[in-house]
């Protein structure tokens, strides 16, 4: 299972654009990249996936470079209610446990 | 999407009690389930992989008598803490694949008196 590395902790300020990167080196061909957001004493929701490129949804960006060692997840505008625990992980589809990093702690100040 | 429940959301039980704690796929079948730790400040550490049908398979480190599981349905994993001491005090959560994702249940606040 890959290694993931992401910052322990980030500020920002309501309406700005938050990017964490997270470096995942040793990711296998067969390996997706998938985002995770945790509030305290909750279950983590998953925010967004892909392979390769860009991925985009409703709530966030999701960019990965054409080596595919490191990734980052675009947050347009956070609110205060952005505030939570951001985990990368690098996962193999079907079954597959999941390891889970430190994640980042992401502070959305007024 | 897929919505895994957790039951109950919070217990408080005397030291030397067993627990058990129930963990559901609601609108889909799920062979395999995890089972995941929390303590506070930190990260969720993979307990087991519960598995329908057969034996949990279990993380280094982690007590198979302890922490029994059991996977009787493909829509129910069940967790019990055994003999529960203050130190198994934690945020147990559990998780369910369905396609390409994982879906987590909203965990269970386990207090150890």
């Amino acid at each position: 299972l890959a290694k993931t590395t992401q910052p322990i902790s980030m500020d920002s300020y309501e309406g700005q654009e938050v990017n964490i990167t997270c470096s995942h080196n040793n990711i296998a061909t067969n390996d997706y990249i998938t985002w995770y957001q945790q509030f305290p004493s909750q279950g983590p929701r998953f925010i967004i996936q892909g392979y390769k490129t860009k991925v985009t949804n409703e709530v966030a960006s999701l960019f990965i470079p054409a080596d595919r060692k490191s990734s980052t997840l675009s947050l347009p505008r956070v609110s205060l209610s952005d505030t939570a625990v951001y985990y990368c992980l690098v996962v193999v589809s079907g079954g597959f446990k999941t390891i889970f990093g430190a994640g980042t702690r992401l502070f959305v100040k007024a | 999407g897929a919505v895994v429940s957790q039951h109950p959301s919070w217990v408080i039980c005397k030291s030397g009690t067993s627990v058990k704690i129930e963990c559901r796929s609601l609108d889909f079948q799920a062979t395999t389930m995890f089972w995941y730790r929390q303590f506070p400040k930190q990260s969720l550490m993979l307990m087991a992989t519960s598995n329908e049908g057969s034996k949990a398979t279990y993380e280094q480190g982690v007590e198979k008598d302890k922490f029994l599981i059991n996977h009787a349905s493909l829509t129910l994993s069940t967790l019990t803490v055994t003999s529960a001491h203050p130190e198994d005090s934690s945020f147990y959560i559990c998780s369910a694949e369905s396609g390409d994702e994982q879906f987590f249940g909203p965990g269970t606040r386990l207090t150890v008196l």
